[in-house]
């Protein structure tokens, strides 16, 4: 099946650092991956649209300059949190959705990042 | 603004039980109706999906139930055993972007 690898799992770190997280598609090759954040106990909330080559597409409310994205593969995007602060600190989640020809190819989603920044 | 609203937030069922998880959506323009079931510390994982021109689709113990006139739809999960204890959101997605938005969830217990 489709795989997702998510890196780093866990990541802490101080007040004021950045943290990039890497997501892939190991089996497939994802013309979008989607990049989303999630709260304790709450539903995923998506943050940006990313698809390769071209400037990803941000939610409202999402800070395109504190939270860099950079899709430059058919098989990997980042998600830079620039100057991190703990409120920042959440479960941080990708998905790619397979390059194909119909349009309800699923998403299929990353193990998630868990950043907590002291 | 929810645009699918789930219910209900949280779930018991005794092992062997039926869970029965709802949705309701507001945008006619969803055509795709995933399900994702997550366990703590990992992602969604896709469960099982319908297209509004199916009123039931069933993958083994997981059953959606569709009504577009009614704009709702349910997962059913028959003879619940406690590893299917999760959280599951249903989800939907429309346009050319295939964005998914998600219900906020429901926590499913299942009793051994």
């Amino acid at each position: 099946g489709a795989v997702v690898s998510q890196h780093p799992s866990w990541v802490i770190c101080k007040s004021g650092t950045s943290v990039k997280i890497e997501c892939r598609s190991l089996d497939f090759q994802a013309t979008t991956m989607f990049w989303y954040r999630q709260f304790p106990k709450q539903s995923l909330m998506l943050m940006a649209t990313s698809n390769e080559g071209s400037k990803a597409t941000y939610e409202q409310g999402v800070e395109k300059d504190k939270f860099l994205i950079n899709h430059a593969s058919l098989t990997l995007s980042t998600l830079t949190v620039t100057s991190a602060h703990p409120e920042d600190s959440s479960f941080y989640i990708c998905s790619a959705r397979e390059r194909g020809t119909r349009g309800n190819q699923p998403q299929h989603f990353g193990d998630g990042t868990r950043l907590s920044i002291l | 603004q929810q645009q699918v609203k789930q219910s209900p937030q949280s779930l018991i069922v005794q092992k062997g039980g039926i869970s029965i998880i709802n949705c309701a959506y507001e945008n006619t323009a969803f055509d795709y109706f995933p399900w994702y079931q997550q366990f703590p510390g990992k992602g969604p994982a896709l469960l099982i999906a319908i297209r509004p021109d199916v009123s039931e689709k069933k993958e083994g113990r997981f059953t959606i139930s569709f009504n577009k006139s009614a704009k709702q739809f349910s997962l059913h999960i028959m003879d619940s055993q406690p590893g299917d204890s999760a959280t599951y959101f249903c989800a939907a997605t429309a346009g050319s972007a295939r964005q998914l938005t998600f219900g906020s969830g429901t926590q499913l217990t299942v009793l051994p």
